[in-house]
């Protein structure tokens, strides 16, 4: 089975702060996608990567950035965390078999920003 | 422009009865048609896809979608739901061209006894 871990289930962080959200996957998938979820808006993608070192803005990647350093792992960083923030990012990979490729998703992080 | 637009936010209905959570894509381009599906406090798990051929799909618990392409939808539908299908059901479409999936913003189904 494909598995895609977060570090973090909840996550509490001041405004201002710089924040690291990780995330894994096992399955030598070369697409990764980070993700925002909130209540009556759907999942809105924040950035995809589609190869190591390599990364391409979503729909709203403002006061976000992004790493992938290596195959695995796709990172998310918020340089100075801000109150409209808090939110659930939910991490997912694909293959690269073909657009119709299953995205496999994460448990998500429940990001708090004080 | 290209959207998907789930029309109802939240489907209340009681055990046993069927349901239908409808789902409508704006498109130039074919495409690729999803449902996922998130149980509370849990990620999302692919619920079933179309890709080509038939236009029926079915998922092994019972649900089941049809593309119309005329009518640019890809409802999902279950006969007889039970309480355990109470979760939110998001539609998801990859416009041909572009590898992103462009999702709707959710129907909350809530099964109730």
């Amino acid at each position: 089975d494909v598995k895609v871990t977060q570090s973090s289930r909840y996550l509490v962080k001041r405004t201002g702060e710089k924040v690291f959200l990780e995330c894994v996957q096992d399955m030598d998938h070369e697409n990764m996608f980070w993700y925002r979820q909130d209540p009556g808006l759907g999942l809105r993608l924040i950035y995809f990567s589609y190869d190591v070192k390599m990364k391409e803005k979503g729909d709203i990647p403002e006061g976000y950035s992004v790493s992938r350093e290596k195959k695995e792992r796709f990172s998310l960083i918020l340089e100075s965390a801000s109150t409209n923030q808090t939110s659930m990012y939910l991490c997912a990979s694909s293959g690269f078999g073909g657009q119709g490729d299953e995205q496999f998703f994460g448990p998500g992080t429940r990001l708090t920003v004080l | 422009a290209q959207s998907v637009t789930q029309l109802d936010s939240q489907v209340p209905v009681f055990e046993e009865a069927p349901v239908e959570l409808r789902c409508n894509y704006s498109s130039s381009v074919s495409v690729y048609l999803f449902w996922y599906v998130q149980y509370p406090n849990q990620g999302l798990q692919l619920l079933l896809k179309y890709l080509s051929g038939s236009t029926l799909v079915e998922s092994i618990n019972g649900f089941e979608a049809e593309f119309n392409k005329s009518q640019t939808s890809f409802h999902l539908r279950k006969p007889s739901v039970h309480i355990s299908d109470t979760a939110e059901y998001f539609c998801a479409v990859n416009f041909r061209g572009n590898y992103k999936l462009t999702f709707g913003k959710g129907t909350l189904l809530t099964v109730n006894p």
